[in-house]
């Protein structure tokens, strides 16, 4: 069974660019959560789809958005990039009302914002 | 203060010895509690999780938990150099499904 899959890998942008990032769940997982790691921090949540719906969202700017599509892939959009944004980006999938011991994470994304 | 506080570390330990790990969080109604262990440039790995007061073992690992006084702990016993990695504390509070984690712990394992 494939695990939680993102694209692409790495990512290079310029600031005031739009970065978009990809997330594919685990086939039966409905929840989609995506979560921002910067360089020796721990993760900060950003954003939770579940069922096409933003259920939850963390403590950041307009500008990180994201969407749930139909096949429950996901995306997230960072507009009007800033060097600060460079980080690596996780994107986790668990069943719908599961405990956290069903989620798993993607490889993730290193955003880097030159 | 922040919701789940860890310590930085690095924790060094030697090899063959316990690896004691702690976590305090802020939100008295958080109901499940996660140990993620993370190797670098890797995405977090599950290694525990628990849900009700006291602890639980699995192999090398006891997580332990104490509702009262918010905290939760992670022992590695007979720590090997492959245990060397950052571990992250992780909370579900009562409301919403999210995870919320600590800053991590890095732990070096020395042989």
């Amino acid at each position: 069974e494939a695990g939680v899959t993102q694209s692409p890998t790495h990512l290079i942008k310029t600031r005031g660019q739009q970065a978009t990032l990809r997330c594919s769940p685990i086939s039966g997982h409905t929840s989609v959560y995506w979560y921002q790691q910067a360089l020796g921090l721990g993760l900060q949540f950003l954003l939770w789809y579940d069922e096409g719906e933003e259920r939850n969202r963390g403590n950041f700017p307009p500008r990180f958005s994201g969407r749930q599509f139909p096949n429950y892939s996901s995306e997230l959009n960072v507009n009007a990039l800033e060097l600060e944004d460079s980080a690596l980006y996780l994107c986790a999938s668990s069943p719908r009302g599961a405990r956290g011991e069903k989620l798993f994470f993607g490889s993730g994304t290193q955003l880097s914002v030159l | 203060q922040k919701e789940v506080e860890q310590n930085s570390g690095p924790l060094s330990v030697p090899e063959g010895a316990i690896a004691s790990l702690n976590c305090t969080y802020s939100d008295r109604g958080s109901q499940s509690f996660f140990w993620y262990r993370q190797y670098s440039g890797k995405s977090p790995e599950l290694i525990m999780f628990i849900y009700s007061n006291g602890d639980k073992e699995d192999g090398r690992f006891t997580a332990q938990l104490n509702k009262a006084s918010q905290y939760v702990s992670l022992l590695i016993r007979d720590s090997q150099p492959s245990d060397s990695a950052t571990y992250l504390c992780a909370v579900i509070k009562a409301a919403g499904n999210k995870l919320t984690f600590g800053g991590g712990t890095r732990v070096l394992v020395k042989p």
